[in-house]
């Protein structure tokens, strides 16, 4: 089955600067690939998503990046804000087959004043 | 139009006992992922249903665990004889369509359940 790594597991930067966090999946069939944030206590909420047939993708300041052959991708976000603060969670599915979402192990972004 | 609904929110329950977790998906929704969350961690897919159909529980423990969707009413996730280990955030999802293929996965709130 799938399985995907993220890293790094805890970050912190300063308000203002930018935050990478970074994925790798096993299964080349995958093809979808979204990102969810999570606030403590809260419910996973999409983010941004991408799809296998573009390599990159974004939403004002979030960006996806996609690299099919080494099989990662990477959640960037600029001019980052204290709301920002919360752990992010990539994912990756096969959209062919009966369709799961394979989780990464999170990233807690602390966005520091 | 009324968000994925989970309950109970909070649960404890005893060693021994049965947990009942129930999820009504997001309206026209048909399909429903039970995901577990432990402490600190990532979320981790247990079991894929539709209505009365059970089409991927290879995430889900053989034993205590069992999951239906049935024609009326909620998901519900059912864990019996409740051991420590089972204590954690429980996340029901829904989607319109098969997901991922044509849309996000919505998630509820969560059932946390403690066992004591």
């Amino acid at each position: 089955g799938e399985n995907v790594e993220q890293h790094p597991s805890t970050l912190s930067v300063q308000e203002g600067d930018s935050a990478v966090i970074k994925c790798t999946y096993s299964d080349s069939a995958s093809n979808y690939f979204p990102w969810y944030k999570q606030e403590l206590g809260k419910r996973p909420q999409l983010i941004i998503d991408i799809r296998s047939n573009v390599g990159e993708k974004k939403d004002q300041r979030i960006a996806v990046t996609l690299n099919k052959t080494a099989k990662h991708f990477s959640l960037h976000i600029t001019e980052t804000q204290p709301e920002d603060s919360a752990v992010y969670f990539c994912a990756a599915a096969n959209t062919g087959t009966a369709s799961k979402l394979t989780f990464g192990t999170g990233t807690r972004l602390q966005v520091t004043l | 139009n009324a968000g994925v609904m989970q309950n109970p929110r909070h649960l404890v329950r005893r060693r021994g006992q049965e947990a009942r977790l129930r999820c009504s998906p997001m309206k026209g929704h048909s399909h429903v992922y039970w995901y577990r969350q432990l402490p600190e961690e990532g979320l981790k897919f247990m079991v894929y249903l539709q209505k009365e159909n059970i089409i991927d529980e290879s995430g889900m423990p053989k034993e205590r665990f069992s999951a239906e969707f049935p024609k009326e009413g909620p998901s519900i996730l059912r864990i019996q004889q409740v051991v420590r280990g089972d204590s954690a955030a429980y996340f029901c999802a829904s989607s319109r369509r098969e997901a991922p293929n044509s849309g996000e996965l919505f998630f509820g709130e969560g059932s946390r359940l403690t066992v004591l």
